[in-house]
């Protein structure tokens, strides 16, 4: 099992869509998880940190389930701008080195 | 504030020849890190380095080399380059001690080609 696995995609959603993501990792020592948003030939960018609690931000929700060992995404009203590759990365254990996901490509249209 | 650069942006090689990539950030970030990214590998950290003076291999570091002989730059070495070694690198930064230090923040990026 890899130790961080995203669905690739792609998902193609009309604009004002609501679409979510999950991702699942095995290290179940991991204790930091972060969505990074990649357009295309760009650098990652961090979208978001996923607290325990979960946390939105505008139109963003990003979820942890410990239990079951994923973190999700939920992106609401999709805007065109929101086309982009999402990746889920999670610290592998009590280091600083982040495990990267491959990416789940989202293409939002008109 | 710039955040982190890199340079150069683009680069072609041959087989065997050297280069050093410059990662230069103005945050006053502790961490920082090489990464390379090819299709459908995902990012592999190469090397990374937790302050001025100290580095350590990543998932992926034969066939390179870093410095970090100033806080604010991390420079990453190729010295005979591989066919096997063209693809895009980032370098990144993050804070230490502090909640959210594992978050990185990169830079745009090199594309490299090695013919």
């Amino acid at each position: 099992r890899k130790e961080v696995e995203q669905d690739p995609g792609p998902f193609n959603v009309p604009e004002g869509a609501t679409v979510a993501f999950n991702c699942t990792y095995s290290n179940s020592a991991s204790q930091s998880f972060f969505w990074y948003r990649q357009d295309c030939r760009k650098e990652p960018k961090l979208l978001m940190s996923v607290y325990s609690s979960g946390n939105e931000d505008g139109r963003f929700t990003a979820q942890l389930n410990r239990a079951s060992q994923y973190i999700s995404l939920l992106i609401r009203d999709s805007k065109l701008s929101d086309s982009a590759t999402y990746l889920c990365v999670v610290n592998a254990g009590n280091n600083r080195k982040l495990i990267w996901g491959l990416g789940t490509s989202l293409g939002v249209n008109p | 504030n710039a955040g982190v650069t890199q340079t150069p942006k683009f680069r072609v090689l041959k087989t065997g020849q050297s280069m050093t990539l410059l990662c230069a950030q103005d945050m006053n970030h502790e961490y920082m890190y090489w990464y390379r990214q090819d299709p459908g590998m995902g990012l592999r950290l190469i090397h990374y380095s937790v302050g001025e003076g100290t580095t350590a291999k990543g998932e992926v570091p034969d066939g390179y080399n870093v410095s970090r002989l100033k806080k604010q730059n991390f420079l990453l070495g190729l010295e005979s380059a591989a066919p096997s070694q063209t693809s895009v690198y980032f370098c990144a930064s993050s804070r230490a001690r502090a909640v959210t230090s594992y978050e990185q923040y990169f830079g745009p990026g090199t594309r490299l080609t090695v013919t």
